[in-house]
């Protein structure tokens, strides 16, 4: 499986901290994408960055991949009240995505 | 910003019963997805679809489950006899290209009783 997976499960930071999470996946990817999901609701897509980058960056996130260590992370940084909810990484093929179980992230006001 | 709608936003059925879960993509996409999330659990691949045919099903996606793009708006998943675990989120989305970012709608939670 292409799946990623996620550390930590879940983390709590104070409003203005930088939170970081990591993704780890087993095989080659196309791309690896990372999305938000508020509490029962739906996926956000945050950044997608293909298997020939090593950074990317979007307003106050931050992503990396290493393709020889099989892993992304994502940094938040100056967060916010706002940011708090799961982050998940998803490994993409030509027709699906595989997601792990996610980082779940609380912003302390 | 175009974005993806599904309806409803929640249903409920009996076990056995047949339910369609309803998406309208973003007009330009072609290549179309559901996905569904049981409580506390991962995001699962269903299935994809293109050009009227289904790309690439995971194993959940057996013969209770179909899809169908009956007009140029709508994706449809239908679910032929519910049973207790098919209680989920489904998300439908879609892209332009494989290997794109998917944009996802906001979901359908479905609830069998």
């Amino acid at each position: 499986s292409q799946q990623g997976e996620e550390d930590p499960q879940a983390l709590s930071i104070q409003e203005g901290e930088n939170a970081t999470m990591n993704c780890s996946y087993k095989t080659s990817i196309n791309n690896l994408q990372w999305y938000r999901q508020n509490s029962g609701r739906g996926l956000v897509h945050l950044i997608l960055i293909r298997s020939n980058e090593r950074e990317k960056h979007s307003g106050r996130l931050r992503v990396t991949l290493d393709t020889s260590k099989k892993s992304s992370s994502l940094l938040i940084t100056a967060s916010r009240a706002a940011d708090t909810a799961s982050y998940f990484c998803a490994t993409g093929s030509d027709y699906k995505l595989s997601f792990g179980a996610g980082t779940t992230v609380t912003v302390r006001a | 910003e175009p974005e993806v709608t599904q309806t409803p936003s929640h249903q409920v059925t009996q076990m056995g019963q047949e339910v369609i879960l309803r998406c309208v993509p973003i007009s330009n996409h072609l290549y179309f997805y559901w996905y569904r999330q049981i409580l506390g659990q991962k995001v699962e691949f269903l299935v994809s679809f293109y050009n009227n045919e289904i790309s690439e099903k995971s194993e959940i996606f057996d013969d209770q489950f179909s899809v169908e793009r009956p007009d140029g708006s709508n994706f449809t998943l239908k679910i032929r006899s519910t049973k207790l675990e098919d209680s989920a989120m489904y998300f439908c989305a879609g892209n332009t290209i494989p290997r794109d970012t998917q944009y996802f709608g906001p979901g359908t939670r479905l609830t069998v009783l």
